[in-house]
């Protein structure tokens, strides 16, 4: 059974606009939450994490939004750049040091 | 500057071969993780450490061991490769604090024929 779920597979957004990358999931025990960003022939890389205390953390052009009732959160990035083309991984993790847990992925391709 | 190293980069092999794949971190970090990508599933855990000595397994560890003999390496081994371990696999590294984010090696592709 997935914990995470990230129910669409890409996104097309034109430079300038807002992406907006979706993710729910159905451990009401996570209480972390991580946006990893990962390139062609790399690894992902750490991008914004956000506490289960708070609903909301930016930093720069990302912001991460928790809604822990309804067990969902969202990465905005404003503005997009084609450089932000690439795939989108959320994360969550219980309390304490133990694993991630990841979604399937959405690939967000940012249009000149 | 710390990393995450990661070899082969590439790996052709044949079903039922041993294959061995390397992670190498010089961040000192305590844990380290073995992740796969695949198309459809998103990365998946199959083991993972939190120390020397110290082994787990994770969602999909059926075919695959590790071993921590000391901080900076865990290596991951497929006892007889099948053609299903096809994939991308990821090794990856954080410290022991909770709320510590992962750092990600390049990554190995390996095909199993």
């Amino acid at each position: 059974d997935q914990q995470v779920k990230q129910n669409s597979p890409s996104l097309s957004v034109q430079e300038g606009r807002i992406s907006i990358l979706n993710c729910d999931y159905t451990n009401s025990m996570f209480d972390y939450f991580l946006w990893y960003k990962k390139y062609p022939a790399e690894g992902p890389t750490f991008l914004i994490s956000i506490s289960s205390i708070k609903d909301k953390n930016e930093d720069g052009r990302f912001t991460v939004f928790l809604n822990k009732s309804a067990k969902h959160l969202s990465l905005h990035i404003v503005p997009s750049q084609p450089g932000d083309s690439a795939v989108y991984f959320c994360a969550a993790r219980n309390s304490g040091n133990t694993p991630l847990v990841f979604g399937k992925g959405t690939r967000l391709s940012v249009i000149a | 500057d710390a990393e995450i190293t990661q070899s082969p980069r590439h790996k052709i092999t044949e079903t039922g071969r041993q294959v061995t794949l390397a992670c190498h971190q010089t961040w000192n970090h305590n844990n380290m993780f073995w992740y796969r990508q695949d198309l459809g599933h998103g990365l998946r855990l199959i083991h993972y450490s939190y120390g020397v000595q110290d082994t787990n397994k994770g969602e999909v560890s059926d075919g695959y061991s590790v071993s921590r003999s000391n901080t900076e390496d865990l290596p991951l081994t497929l006892e007889s490769a099948a053609s299903s371990q096809t994939s991308v696999y990821f090794c990856a590294s954080s410290e022991g604090q909770e709320n510590s984010p992962l750092h990600f090696g390049n990554g190995t592709r390996l095909t199993v024929t």
